[in-house]
């Protein structure tokens, strides 16, 4: 089955900085790869997602690449607000399946 | 467009009891997973149900189980609480039919505390 690692766990940046959260994965054939962002409480929501067939997508001031030969994927925030700080997961599918398996979560803190 | 509903929001049981907890997907979505989330465990898939069947189920012990009914609401009940049971339990729909992934749309959880 699919597992997804997550890195780093806890990450702390200036505010108007970048962050960059990495994920990885372990079956070659998922082709779909979702970030989610929760706030406190709340439930997840999805902020991007890329497929397989491109290496890189963007909005605004996120970003997600992907290299499939290494399979691992990154979510980048450029310009980060207060409004960022967050808890953000990665996630990949198990084959076939409405099933996503996610990473353990970074928790973003953006320091004003 | 109304967002996924879950009820109750927050709920305290003892140990032994058990718990139905509800989840109304997005208006149109047949796709509807649960999905435990502890601090420990992070976001742990448990079912997902589509047209009333149950098409993939996660590694949890038999007193999880759940259902959907013909409206595409759906409920999932634990019997026999434990401690460890204690987590946010949080549902998602989706739109996307068979055969692929797509968007999940969270709701807002029930929050289980086992004492």
């Amino acid at each position: 089955g699919e597992n997804v690692e997550q890195h780093p766990s806890t990450l702390s940046v200036q505010e108007g900085d970048s962050a960059v959260i990495k994920c990885t994965y372990s079956d070659s054939a998922s082709n779909y790869f979702p970030w989610y962002k929760q706030e406190l409480g709340k439930g997840p929501q999805l902020i991007i997602d890329i497929r397989s067939n491109v290496g890189e997508k963007k909005d605004q001031r996120i970003a997600v690449t992907l290299n499939k030969t290494a399979k691992h994927f990154s979510l980048h925030i450029t310009e980060t607000q207060p409004e960022d700080s967050a808890v953000y997961f990665c996630a990949a599918p198990l084959q076939g399946a409405q099933k996503l398996v996610f990473g353990q979560g970074t928790r973003l803190t953006i320091n004003p | 467009k109304a967002g996924v509903t879950q009820t109750p929001r927050y709920l305290i049981k003892t140990r032994g009891q058990q718990v139905t907890l509800s989840c109304s997907p997005i208006s149109g979505h047949r796709s509807v997973s649960w999905y435990q989330q502890t601090p420990g465990q992070g976001l742990q898939f448990l079912f997902e149900y589509f047209s009333e069947t149950q098409r993939n189920k996660g590694n949890f012990p038999g007193r999880f189980s759940g259902r959907q009914f013909s409206n595409s609401r759906s409920e999932m009940n634990v019997s026999t609480l434990e401690l460890g049971d204690s987590a946010l339990y949080l549902c998602a729909s989706s739109s996307v039919t068979s055969g692929s992934t797509g968007e999940l749309f969270f709701g807002e959880g029930s929050r289980l505390t086992v004492l």
